[in-house]
């Protein structure tokens, strides 16, 4: 399958401070999709995008659909101790998702 | 309105031994996809079934691992004669459709340990 980037792997949050990861990619996909997971749990579909430039916001989520296709972030704004967990970017063009390696958001002590 | 449906959660096998995981997809959808993930690591594509058809098993070792969605009942995932490697989670998603807006819900996985 395709590999995709995603970076940070890891971050450590206060609460109250927005965060920020992103997803490149050497294709282009028509369908960026961003998950998150808890342990123990499967993946948790938080956002999904269809159109290279969207804008999509999910409550304190917001993701962006790159206007090359290549490319995905996803913003939290005001992060509370629950959105603790691990952020998956996935593209797709049809049912095949590819996934990025994730995101391990971590409260700071 | 239950989600996708996995069983066991956990399973434990020696090696040589057979792994059977289930699936059941979110009511309403037909289309059922295999995902393995290993430890720190994103999921990787296994395989895509309909009700009765394999549609793509291109991420499926070509030797000991099997899936089925029957007509009746969950799909199912089969490995024969488990291996150390093959101790991993595994995830099953469902959705309603295929192509352009294919949002896939996943189940909790299956954690499968091989001693």
């Amino acid at each position: 399958g395709q590999q995709l980037n995603q970076s940070p792997q890891s971050m450590f949050i206060q609460e109250g401070e927005d965060v920020s990861m992103n997803c490149t990619s050497s294709s282009i996909f028509n369908t960026w999709l961003w998950y998150k997971q808890e342990p123990g749990e499967g993946p948790v579909l938080l956002i999904a995008l269809y159109k290279a430039g969207e804008l999509t916001s999910n409550g304190r989520l917001t993701a962006q659909f790159g206007i090359t296709r290549k490319d995905s972030f996803l913003n939290i704004s005001a992060s509370i101790p629950s959105d603790v967990g691990i952020y998956f970017c996935a593209g797709t063009n049809d049912y095949k998702l590819s996934f990025g390696a994730g995101t391990t958001v971590t409260v700071r002590a | 309105n239950a989600g996708v449906m996995q069983n066991p959660r956990h399973l434990v096998r020696r090696r040589g031994q057979e792994a059977r995981l289930r699936c059941s997809p979110m009511k309403g959808h037909s289309h059922v996809y295999w995902y393995r993930q290993l430890p720190e690591e994103g999921l990787k594509f296994m395989v895509y079934l309909q009700k009765e058809n394999i549609i793509d098993e291109s991420g499926m070792p070509k030797e000991r691992f099997s899936a089925e969605f029957p007509k009746e009942g969950p799909s199912i995932l089969r490995i024969q004669q488990v291996v150390r490697g093959d101790s991993a989670a595994y995830f099953c998603a469902s959705s309603p459709r295929r192509g352009e807006m294919n949002e896939q819900f996943f189940g909790p996985g299956t954690r499968l340990t091989v001693l």
